[in-house]
C-alpha cells in the first residue's frame, strides 16, 4: 500500500530529447506527488509537485502528468540539456496527515551533448 | 522552501567510534525532521522521524540504540551513529516539512565512511 514504483531505472537521451519517467502508486490516500532531482553527493532538490485535483502541471521545461484513475504520474523534461543529467526520484505522501514521503527507486538520466 | 543546513558534508571515522551529524533549519522552526539513509545507486530510505522535545520514531529494522536522534530545539536535530562499523558507511540526509502545502526540503547530505 505504501509502495511507489518508478521506471525506467536508467535513461539515456540526446540533447533536445524529451525523457519521460513514470511512477505508479498503490495508496489512494496519497495526495501529494513531488519529483526530486539529485546530483551526486548532494541532497535531493524539489523539482515540481502535483496534487490529484489536476491532471497536469508545468514549470519551465518540466511537466508532470497525473492519471488518478490509473494511479500513475510521470515527469517529462522538454528540450533536455546535459545539465539535466542527474538521478530523479518520484515520491508520494498523504500530506494532509503530515505523513512522510515514500520514494520511488530512482531513475538515472543521462543527456548526451 | 526552508533552508536546511547539514554538517559535516563528509566524515571518515574508525570502526567502533561514534559520529554526530547535525541538521539545522535556518529559517523555520521545525517540530519534525526526518533522517534518511541512501546507499549508492539506491533510493532514500527513511530511518526515523525526529520530534522536537520527544523521542524519535524509528522505522522498522533501524536500531534506535545505534542511531541516536536528538531534537532538542526547533532548529536543530542530530543523528549520532554509535559504535560505527563499515556497513554503516552511507549517505545520510535530513529533511523537514515546512507546513502543509510547502513540501519537504532536504539537507545537502553527509557522506559517512567507516574504516
Amino acid at each position: 500500500q505504501q509502495q511507489v514504483k518508478q521506471s525506467p531505472q536508467s535513461l539515456i537521451v540526446q540533447k533536445g530529447g524529451i525523457p519521460i519517467i513514470n511512477c505508479a502508486y498503490e495508496n489512494t490516500a496519497f495526495d501529494y506527488f513531488p519529483w526530486y532531482q539529485q546530483f551526486p553527493g548532494k541532497g535531493p532538490a524539489l523539482l515540481i509537485a502535483i496534487r490529484p485535483d489536476v491532471s497536469e502541471k508545468k514549470e519551465g521545461r518540466f511537466t508532470i502528468s497525473f492519471n488518478k484513475s490509473a494511479k500513475q504520474f510521470s515527469l517529462h523534461i522538454m528540450d533536455s540539456q546535459p545539465g539535466d543529467s542527474a538521478t530523479y526520484f518520484c515520491a508520494a505522501s498523504k500530506e494532509t496527515s503530515g505523513s512522510r514521503l515514500t520514494f520511488g527507486e530512482g531513475t538515472q538520466l543521462t543527456v548526451n551533448p | 522552501g526552508a533552508v536546511v543546513s547539514q554538517h559535516p558534508s563528509w566524515v571518515i571515522c574508525k570502526s567502533g567510534t561514534s559520529v554526530k551529524i547535525e541538521c539545522r533549519s535556518l529559517d523555520f522552526q521545525a517540530t519534525t525532521m526526518f533522517w534518511y539513509r541512501q546507499f549508492p545507486k539506491q533510493s532514500l530510505m527513511l530511518m526515523a522521524t525526529s520530534n522536537e522535545g520527544s523521542k524519535a520514531t524509528y522505522e522498522q529494522g533501524v536500531e534506535k540504540d545505534k542511531f541516536l536522534i536528538n531534537h532538542a530545539s526547533l532548529t536543530l536535530s542530530t543523528l549520532t551513529v554509535t559504535s560505527a562499523h563499515p556497513e554503516d558507511s552511507s549517505f545520510y540526509i535530513c529533511s523537514l516539512r515546512r507546513g502543509f502545502g510547502n513540501g519537504y526540503t532536504f539537507g545537502s547530505g553527509t557522506r559517512l565512511t567507516v574504516v
